[in-house]
Formats: C-alpha cells, sequence, structure tokens
C-alpha cells in the first residue's frame, strides 16, 4: 500500500539531546512538508521542499534542520537549539508541486509524539 | 493567504447533518477554500475544497457563497467517527509553493 509513514510514533529525549524524526512516503510525491502541532493549536510549517536536494524554510524553522538526498525521505532533525522541543510533529506530502493544477491535496503521515524531558 | 474564522466548537446528533460554518471575508478571487479534518492524534485527512461552485464527494458537500466570503461543509448523516477537528484554509493555486496554513479549527463532537 502506498502512503506515508513517520517513526516512531513516541520518542522520548534528554533535554540537550539532538535526535532525528524519520519520514519516508513511496507515494512518488514531489514536494514534502513537516509540520508541529502543540496541544489545542492548529499545525504550524517547519520546513518545506519541492524537489531533492532543495528546501525551504517553514513559519518556525529556528532549531530544526532537514535534509531532501532522496525524493522518498525528508528526515527533520531537532537540534537543543530548539527551545520547546516537546510537541506532534507530522510530515505530509504532496504530488505535484511545481503543477498549476488547482488541486494538490496534501497526504499527512501518522504522526511522532515527541517528548523531551 | 486569506485568513479564516472558524466556532472553536460544534456538538451534532448522531445521524443528523453537521455543518461546519467559515469565515473568509477576505478571499480573493484566485484562492481555494480548502478543508480537512483531523482525528485525535492523527494526521490530517483532505475533505473537500471548491472556488466558486457548490462540491460535493464521498465524504462532504461544500457550499460557497456567491460573495464568496464563507462557506459551509456539510457532513450529510454524521457518524461517531467523524469527530475530530475540522479546518478551513484558503490558499491560492500557485504555481510551486504549496503549503497550507492551519488555524485553530472546529472541534466537531458527535454525540451518540
Amino acid at each position: 500500500d502506498g502512503g506515508i509513514t513517520q517513526s516512531p510514533k513516541y520518542l522520548f529525549r534528554k533535554e540537550g539531546q539532538n535526535v532525528t524524526l524519520s519520514c519516508e512516503q513511496n507515494l512518488n510525491h514531489d514536494a514534502m512538508y513537516w509540520y508541529r502541532q502543540d496541544p489545542g493549536q492548529g499545525l504550524r510549517l517547519i520546513y518545506y521542499s519541492q524537489i531533492v536536494n532543495d528546501f525551504q524554510k517553514g513559519d518556525i524553522a529556528e532549531g530544526y534542520s532537514v535534509s531532501r538526498e532522496k525524493k522518498e525521505s525528508f528526515p527533520l532533525t531537532v537540534t537543543s537549539a530548539q527551545k520547546n522541543p516537546t510537541a506532534f510533529y507530522l510530515c505530509a506530502s504532496t504530488l505535484a508541486s511545481g503543477s498549476h493544477r488547482s488541486y494538490n491535496e496534501q497526504f499527512f503521515g501518522p504522526g511522532t509524539r515527541l517528548t523531551v524531558l | 493567504d486569506a485568513k479564516t474564522t472558524q466556532p472553536t466548537s460544534m456538538d451534532c446528533a448522531e445521524g443528523r447533518a453537521a455543518n461546519l460554518p467559515c469565515n473568509h471575508s477576505t478571499i480573493s478571487g484566485n484562492e481555494y477554500v480548502y478543508w480537512y479534518r483531523q482525528i485525535h492524534s492523527q494526521g490530517p485527512q483532505y475533505i473537500i475544497h471548491g472556488l466558486k461552485n457548490n462540491e460535493t464527494n464521498e465524504m462532504a458537500s461544500l457550499i460557497i457563497t456567491e460573495d464568496r466570503k464563507s462557506s459551509t461543509l456539510i457532513l450529510p448523516h454524521a457518524t461517531l467517527r467523524d469527530t475530530a477537528v475540522y479546518y478551513c484554509i484558503v490558499r491560492k493555486s500557485n504555481f510551486g509553493n504549496e503549503k497550507l496554513t492551519f488555524g485553530t479549527g472546529t472541534r466537531l463532537t458527535i454525540i451518540p
């Protein structure tokens, strides 16, 4: 089955440690996104990538880093510079980032809940 | 992208139609209205989108007012599985940038 996988579902880290969240998709989608969600809040965009080896900062990129070495993978590293890293992290992808189509549904993964102790 | 305003929460009886309103008074001519929903602790799921005309699919109907300043998402026969947070999003159909701006949405609770 095609889809987006994120692992692990729950992650615990000590304060001051860097941690990398995995996001893989087998949908052959061009664009991938990372969002952060805090309790009772909407999603906020961290980083996005429209093609391999290219990515742009979203609204809250400070303290995070990403890479896009392969089309199907877009890992997110939460660094020790991120002041409040405990949150629910969601990865998404879209079929055609460079299309004039009006319709580009974003497909979301199941999310990773990160808790920093 | 235009901002949207939604009620914080709503209840609906199981089996009845759930009508979720959204105001987007600053929407511009080339902006689309999208609806997503998020069931607790899961990733959001696309529901429907539209520009001017009313739209219907297997999940829901979208009614957009003639002036396009507001819209209503209709779940015709709500079930307990429809309990979720519903996000109304307005975005341009640009070449390239596809990011979505999520607000806090409407928490819909279906009552048995």
